[in-house]
């Protein structure tokens, strides 16, 4: 089964931290993505990069970042955290097969901004 | 840009009933589309992928069906369960300006089953 694991399950910061959030997927899939759920409108997305060392902007990137240094795995980064970055985060990947793509996600990470 | 909507918001069901979760979409020109389900607190799990290509996927008490000219696909579950109780988010997969696929959400439908 593919497996994609997030680091934290909670998370509790302060206001103005920088916060990593970390991502691994352990079935060489291409495709990873970056996030967030907040109640009312659905899991919007932040970044997402198709290659290692490759970054592209989702619908809502302000006030984040992004790394992929390894295929298996990509980062979030919140530069200064601010209270309306509190809100469940998503990673997800997916493979390209034969026209095929089906995504998965890992177990999320709800961050709380204080 | 792609829209995607789920009515209703919520949904209370007796157990062993037959149901429908519908979902709309706003661009037919999708690559397939997907449906999860999500307990509370946790992630996705994905149930039935629909190639755009594709009318139905079955998968033992769900089945999904794909009508891209109308902008619409349904999630059927058959003689439902407690346990089926959760969010079910449906997802179109559209081609991004670099050739790979990227999924825009629906907001879901919280479905509750009463034993």
């Amino acid at each position: 089964d593919v497996k994609v694991t997030q680091s934290s399950r909670y998370l509790v910061k302060r206001t103005g931290e920088k916060v990593f959030l970390e991502c691994v997927q352990d079935m060489d899939h291409e495709n990873m993505f970056w996030y967030r759920q907040d109640p009312g409108l659905g899991l919007r997305l932040i970044y997402f990069s198709y290659d290692v060392k490759m970054k592209e902007k989702g619908d809502i990137p302000e006030g984040y970042s992004v790394s992929r240094e390894k295929k298996e795995r990509f980062s979030l980064i919140l530069e200064s955290a601010s209270t309306n970055q509190t809100s469940m985060y998503l990673c997800a990947s997916s493979y390209d097969f034969e026209g095929i793509t089906e995504a998965f996600f890992g177990q999320g990470t709800r961050l709380t901004v204080v | 840009k792609q829209e995607v909507t789920q009515i209703p918001a919520a949904l209370s069901v007796p157990e062993g009933e037959n149901l429908v979760l519908n979902c709309s979409f706003t661009d037919s020109a999708i690559y397939n589309l997907q449906w999860f389900r999500q307990d509370p607190g946790k992630g996705l799990t994905s149930l039935l992928l629909i190639q755009s290509s594709q009318r139905e996927q079955t998968s033992g008490r769900l089945n999904a069906s794909l009508d891209k000219s109308s902008g619409r696909s349904t999630l059927y579950i058959a003689a439902s369960q407690p346990g089926d109780s959760a969010t079910y988010l449906c997802a179109v997969g559209v081609i991004s300006n670099f050739g790979n696929e990227k999924l825009t959400f629906g907001t879901g439908t919280r479905l509750t089953i009463i034993p």
